[in-house]
């Protein structure tokens, strides 16, 4: 079975601290993907990584920082807490696209992340 | 725009009971579509995939459809249960793309 591990479940921080959360997939998957999921909005994607070293910039990247420095954890960091930040992140991996009409995301757990 | 439309947003319906969920989409090109399942503080499991060649597909007691010419598919559930509470959501993607397009999902109560 596939495996994303989420380096927390439930966090708390204060505004203004930095805030690291940690994804570790077990697939030798080439893509990693950082979300936030917030009532009524779905899942927004912050960040993406195609290759150790490598991201791009999602749909809602600011106040956000990615690092993937070995292919099985991709961290999601955030720089200077914020409350507008609090809400549920979710970390995926999926096999390279290439031709593949199959390709899936695999989800880790969440973690539920509030600013106080 | 690239969007993907799901329908109810929230629906509660009683145990044993069927229901159908909607998702509409406007992204083009089209790879495949994908129905997930995510429990209450969980990350979200996919329930089935379609390629565009695709009408029907069961998983159990789920059955997704698809009709690529009107760019819409439903999950339906037969006999629902209590642990079919949980939102649904229906995720698009697109040939060669690294990035899926989400749905914001249907939330789905089953009551005894």
């Amino acid at each position: 079975d596939v495996k994303v591990t989420q380096s927390s479940r439930y966090l708390v921080k204060r505004t203004g601290e930095k805030v690291f959360l940690e994804c570790v997939q077990d697939m030798d998957h080439e893509n990693m993907f950082w979300y936030r999921q917030d009532p009524g909005l779905g899942l927004r994607l912050i960040y993406f990584s195609y290759d150790v070293k490598m991201k791009e910039k999602g749909d809602i990247p600011e106040g956000y920082s990615v690092s993937r420095e070995k292919k099985e954890r991709f961290s999601l960091i955030l720089e200077s807490a914020s409350t507008n930040q609090t809400s549920m992140y979710l970390c995926a991996s999926g096999e390279a696209r290439g031709l593949s009409r199959n390709t899936e995301a695999f989800f880790g757990q969440g973690t539920r992340l509030t600013v106080v | 725009k690239n969007q993907v439309e799901q329908s109810p947003q929230s629906l509660i319906i009683l145990e044993g009971k069927n229901c159908t969920l909607q998702c509409n989409y406007t992204v083009s090109p089209f790879s495949n579509l994908r129905w997930y399942k995510q429990d209450t503080g969980r990350g979200p499991v996919s329930l089935t995939i379609m390629t565009f060649s695709e009408n029907t597909k069961s998983n159990g007691r789920y059955t997704a459809t698809l009709d690529a010419d009107t760019k819409q598919s439903s999950l339906h559930i037969t006999a629902s249960q209590l642990s079919d509470s949980a939102s649904y959501i229906c995720v698009v993607s697109r040939p060669l793309m690294s990035t899926f397009i989400f749905g914001s999902g249907t939330r789905l109560s089953v009551k005894p």
